[in-house]
């Protein structure tokens, strides 16, 4: 079925570092959205990127979505330790019966 | 603005017992998703409600689960009978949907379901 894979499973950074993490899917999505989940909290929406080559950021966080539409990363400059938490990307599927698939995360530890 | 509402937020049952979680959206979302999220991994769409009606249910191991989500507003989830392999910790999110499409979630707190 529809997978989304993401990567790195986990990263760990001194503070002010900056950190990426990459999304691709192996069809072309529709549209894909980010997620933050803190340590023992829920998912929390951070953005949604529609347009092939779209990028757009908020303060620290860049999102772009590839031309293909089968790519997505998150990109964070100068890491703080607020942003400690999984990061996960979910993409939905095109074609008749869209779904939104969520990839495994990537575990962002932050080391002040 | 009230969140999404789940309880309870924590069960523990033997296996073959029966289990129901329940989730109150957010007012005016007429949108409800069911996910099962395992450690370590991303959450799982289970069912996926537009209003009343069940409109993603592939996911949904229907020998042992259900749901329903009468009025269009709250939700139960339920398992019967539990298995080991069932624990993990069920999160409902609710959008405002217009057309077709996916739009912003919004998850409630999760319930985590152990089954011994």
């Amino acid at each position: 079925g529809q997978q989304v894979m993401q990567i790195p499973q986990y990263q760990h950074v001194q503070e002010g570092e900056d950190f990426t993490t990459y999304c691709n899917s192996s069809t072309t999505l529709s549209n894909i959205q980010w997620y933050k989940q803190r340590p023992g909290g829920h998912p929390v929406f951070l953005i949604q990127l529609v347009k092939s080559g779209e990028v757009k950021k908020q303060k620290r966080l860049t999102f772009q979505f590839g031309e293909a539409k089968k790519n997505s990363s998150l990109h964070i400059t100068a890491t703080q330790t607020t942003d400690v938490g999984t990061y996960f990307c979910a993409g939905v599927t095109q074609g008749g019966s869209e779904k939104l698939v969520f990839g495994k995360g990537t575990k962002l530890t932050v080391n002040p | 603005e009230a969140g999404v509402v789940q309880s309870p937020r924590y069960k523990i049952i033997e296996k073959k017992q029966p289990v129901a979680f329940w989730c109150n959206p957010i007012s005016g979302h007429n949108t409800l998703y069911w996910y099962r999220q395992n450690l370590g991994q991303g959450p799982e769409l289970l069912i996926r409600y537009e209003n009343e009606e069940a409109v993603d249910d592939s996911q949904l191991p229907k020998d042992r689960f259900s749901a329903e989500r009468l009025k269009g507003v709250d939700s139960t989830l339920k398992i019967q009978p539990a298995e080991l392999g069932d624990s993990a910790v069920y999160l409902c999110a609710s959008s405002f949907t217009s057309g077709r499409g996916f739009y912003e979630q919004y998850f409630g707190p999760g319930t985590r379901l152990t089954v011994t």
